[in-house]
């Protein structure tokens, strides 16, 4: 079974920062890899999803890459602001099932 | 991005009483959905995958017979919580989507069971 770890599982980064989030998977025969963002009590709004042909994806001040053979992926956010205070959170998906969650990184940006 | 709803968006039910979940695919036909559950500081779990006309596959530890997933048609599934107790207090999640493709997660539904 797919497993999700995230490194660190909180960060706290002033305004302007840039910052890197990790993901790291078990199983690299993986489809694609999400990245979402949840804020507390709600739900998740998808930032970016690379596919398993894909290496990195972009929007933004965000961008995601992917590493198969190594089993990681990181989130790089660029200067930070304070709106973006958020959990982060990785899955990875196998071909045609679900989602494999990590726990997830919350980011406190302050200002 | 695809748009799925859920409804309603935060239930309080008494223990023993049943509550149902609507997870709608507003703006594309979902073949498959997947009911996630997330209790507090803790990521969402898969509960149970449920593919239209057929039934729902369940994860271990999941109690069918509790947790009732009807996805009738390709617009909606619902997750029925049976003789709801605390411990099923949880954010009830759906996502949506088509095949291998990127899902699609609706807003949550946040259960209370006193």
């Amino acid at each position: 079974k797919q497993e999700v770890t995230q490194i660190p599982a909180a960060l706290s980064v002033p305004e302007g920062e840039n910052l890197v989030l990790n993901c790291s998977f078990t199983d690299s025969a993986i489809y694609n890899l999400q990245w979402f963002r949840q804020d507390p009590g709600k739900g998740l709004t998808s930032l970016l999803l690379i596919q398993s042909s894909q290496r990195e994806q972009t929007s933004g001040r965000l961008n995601a890459s992917l590493d198969k053979s190594s089993g990681r992926s990181t989130l790089y956010i660029a200067a930070s602001q304070p709106g973006d205070s958020a959990t982060y959170l990785c899955a990875a998906s196998n071909s045609g099932y679900a989602l494999n969650f990590g726990k997830g990184t919350s980011l406190l940006v302050t200002p | 991005g695809a748009v799925v709803s859920q409804h309603p968006s935060w239930v309080i039910c008494k223990s023993g009483t049943s509550v149902k979940i609507e997870c709608r695919s507003l703006d594309f036909q979902a073949t498959t959905m997947f009911w996630y559950r997330q209790f507090p500081k803790q990521s969402l779990m898969l509960m149970a995958t449920s593919n239209e006309g057929s039934k729902a596959t369940y994860e271990q530890g999941v109690e069918k017979d509790k947790f009732l997933i009807n996805h009738a048609s390709l617009t909606l599934s619902t997750l029925t919580v049976t003789s709801a107790h605390p411990e099923d207090s949880s954010f009830y999640i759906c996502s949506g989507g088509q095949g291998d493709n990127e899902q699609f997660f609706g807003p949550g539904t946040r259960l209370t069971v006193l």
